[in-house]
């Protein structure tokens, strides 16, 4: 199975200030068809999870721009530029290239500080 | 709006059986790949499995920890999505969410429904 590590596991930020979380994987995810199949979700306390960026870098609807998703191969990053109140939650990286199983990182807990 | 209505959970013993349903609407159910994903109490998340479209022969995959203990199925006519379990364990007790697949991702998530299986 792929194993997923994202780092750190805990982030404290400021309001108003970036914040990035990385999460690499055990082996390359470029997918045969030349696609990279990386996912990022958020969980807000109490909340199912949402998922804000597939395929590396495309951003779902009605997830703001600050949210942004990079990487290649078997490192990739979540960023968001400028972090507010409603973006503390758990963030998870998720792999989709090398099935079954799909797997997740541990999550990234995003609180303010 | 694509909605996913998870329900069926509950307590139960070691070695019971529980199906769990999802209602899904908004979008074709027919013609899309659903998974279950499920969450530990204070835990990260764990793919459970997934099950194809008829069209691609309705085929299941299933993590290690559930094979051949899970079922997944899917009834098109009730745009519904079933998770049997079977011979549960302590460590089978999570929030289980039933999820929509696009793009080798979970685009869509239910709210979950808790199962705790204890003793």
């Amino acid at each position: 199975d792929v194993v997923m590590t994202q780092s750190p596991l805990s982030l404290p930020v400021t309001l108003g200030q970036p914040a990035s979380i990385s999460c690499r994987s055990s082996q390359s995810l470029v997918y045969s068809d030349g696609n990279t199949y990386l996912s990022w979700f958020q969980q807000r306390p109490g909340q199912s999870p949402r998922r804000l960026i597939y395929k590396v870098s495309k951003r779902d609807s009605g997830v703001p721009d600050r949210f942004s998703g990079s990487g290649s191969g078997t490192d990739f990053t979540l960023k968001i530029s400028r972090v507010e109140a409603e973006d503390v939650g758990v963030y998870y990286c998720m792999q989709g290239t090398h099935w079954p199983p799909w797997t997740f990182g541990q999550g990234t807990k995003v609180e303010i500080k | 709006e694509v909605q996913l209505v998870e329900s069926g959970g509950g307590l139960l013993k070691p070695g019971g059986s529980l199906r769990l349903s999802c209602a899904a609407s908004g979008f074709t159910f027919t013609n899309t790949w659903m998974s279950w994903v499920r969450q530990a109490p204070g835990k990260g998340l764990e793919w459970v499995g997934r099950i194809n479209t008829k069209a691609d022969g309705a085929t299941t995959d299933y993590a290690a920890p559930v094979k051949g203990r899970f079922t997944i199925s899917r009834d098109d006519s009730r745009n519904t999505l079933y998770l049997q379990m079977n011979s549960l364990k302590t460590e089978d007790t999570a929030v289980y969410y039933c999820t929509r697949e696009d793009w080798w991702s979970l685009s869509h998530w239910g709210q979950g429904t808790l199962v705790t299986v204890s003793s």
